[in-house]
């Protein structure tokens, strides 16, 4: 079964502009990470928090974390076309199964 | 970094056959392997777990006579999908963890389709 939610399920914005997704999931985690996947094609790992850790950036990339609330957030700022894909949140919990939110189909128009 | 490797990247056959799907570790050793689905437009779903040198463990809802999974070795793990519908198209992806924890990697996965 997957382990949380994504909002929004679509996301279409502007090149230049900033895309916000959402994460909530169900049960205590080890870590969280962010993947990137592009249509038909294998999984990017973008970004990696732990459960220790509110906030990390990796380039135009920023990741937070709320485990109280169960939820962490992708920030892409000034967007890219190709930035286009579907962006996934995936959940470690301390068995080390990693299951994946249903995901958040990003188009960037240029 | 981590890289896993799955073979062949595609494959298409008749309904009824059995399909067997590789899924290698590199440059490291893998206890344990994920075996994950993702059908059209959808995320991936968790099929089972497998651990080397024992049986895997599949997720509620997964066939594991239909799905067969051998982990024989720290760096492979197989996926047969036996007796093969058309239902059973899907995409198929691998990841292993790496011992010394961090981001697992994934294969590139493989396409099936089931004429």
């Amino acid at each position: 079964s997957q382990q949380g939610e994504e909002d929004p399920q679509a996301l279409s914005i502007q090149e230049g502009e900033n895309a916000t997704m959402n994460c909530s999931y169900k049960t205590s985690i080890n870590n969280l990470q962010w993947y990137r996947q592009n249509s038909g094609r294998g999984l990017v790992h973008l970004i990696l928090i732990r459960s220790n850790e509110r906030e990390k950036h990796s380039g135009r990339l920023r990741v937070t974390l709320d485990t109280s609330k169960k939820s962490s957030s992708l920030l892409i700022t000034a967007s890219r076309a190709a930035d286009t894909a579907s962006y996934f949140c995936a959940t470690v919990p301390f068995n080390n199964d990693m299951r994946f939110g249903a995901g958040t189909r990003l188009t960037v128009k240029p | 970094g981590a890289v896993v490797s799955q073979h062949p990247s595609w494959v298409i056959c008749k309904s009824g056959t059995s399909v067997k799907i590789e899924c290698r570790s590199l440059d490291f050793q893998a206890t344990t392997m994920f075996w994950y689905r993702q059908f059209p437009k959808q995320s991936l779903m968790l099929m089972a777990t497998s651990n080397e040198g024992s049986k895997a463990t599949y997720e509620q809802g997964v066939e594991k006579d239909k799905f067969l999974i051998n982990h024989a070795s720290l760096t492979l793990s197989t996926l047969t999908v036996t007796s093969a519908h058309p239902e059973d198209s899907s995409f198929y992806i691998c990841s292993a963890r790496d011992i010394a924890g961090g981001p697992v990697p994934f294969g590139p996965g493989t396409r099936l389709t089931v004429l």
